[in-house]
């Protein structure tokens, strides 16, 4: 089946520093894959997405390629703030049995700290 | 703001008990999808309905189930409740039509956190 493999947190940076979370996949097809970020108390909101291999997704200075040949899809920011603490999850979908079933399969997360 | 509704935010029930949670979707989207967030297991993908049908199932529990009304709203009922059940169960909502091209972005709801003391 499909599986996610990101980075295991918490991982803390100070103000201005680049971000890195790592994320690999498990899928049988060719998937989408989705940035999520979940701040505290809240739901989870779609940071950015690619849909095809080579496809780089770019939201609020955050980057991800899609890497077929090394199945991966890492999140990068070139300099992060307070403003980002948040937990970050790596997700695939893929079409499942019928038409609309595009469910989401998701990494464990990856906790965010900045610190000014 | 998603425009995904989620009701109610908070529930403490306790063991043996039965809840239903209620989610309304972004008006226009036909698909619902519930996924459970707990510590130990993750964000797990519970079932979803696309216009009043159920679509695909995941790791949902027997004493779960869910249902999808002329309206587009679900709801998910949860019986027999166990401490494990304890959890933030989410809702989500996308497009899904029969003619996408399969890459339809989900939007999350606030999530209703269950308490099973």
């Amino acid at each position: 089946g499909n599986s996610v493999t990101q980075m295991e947190g918490p991982v803390t940076l100070s103000e201005e520093a680049f971000l890195t979370i790592n994320c690999t996949y498990t899928a049988t097809g060719y998937p989408s894959l989705f940035w999520y970020v979940q701040y505290p108390g809240e739901g989870l909101q779609l940071l950015l997405k690619a849909t095809k291999a080579d496809d780089k997704g770019s939201n609020k200075g955050f980057e991800a390629t899609y890497r077929k040949e090394t199945t991966s899809f890492h999140l990068e920011k070139g300099s992060v703030q307070v403003s980002d603490s948040a937990v970050y999850f790596c997700a695939l979908s893929e079409g499942g049995s019928g038409a609309g079933s595009y469910q989401l399969t998701f990494g464990k997360g990856t906790k965010l700290s900045v610190i000014p | 703001d998603s425009g995904v509704t989620q009701t109610p935010k908070h529930l403490i029930t306790a063991t043996g008990q039965r809840v239903t949670l209620r989610c309304s979707p972004r008006s226009g989207d036909l698909s619902v999808y519930w996924y459970q967030q707990s510590l130990d297991q993750g964000l797990q993908f519970l079932i979803q309905y696309y216009n009043g049908e159920e679509r695909a199932k995941g790791n949902i529990l027997e004493r779960f189930s869910a249902q999808q009304f002329p309206d587009l709203h679900s709801e998910l009922n949860l019986s027999s409740l166990e401490l494990g059940d304890s959890a933030l169960y989410f809702c989500a909502s996308s497009v899904a039509t029969f003619h996408s091209s399969g890459r339809n972005e989900q939007f999350f709801g606030p999530g209703t956190r269950l308490t099973v003391l």
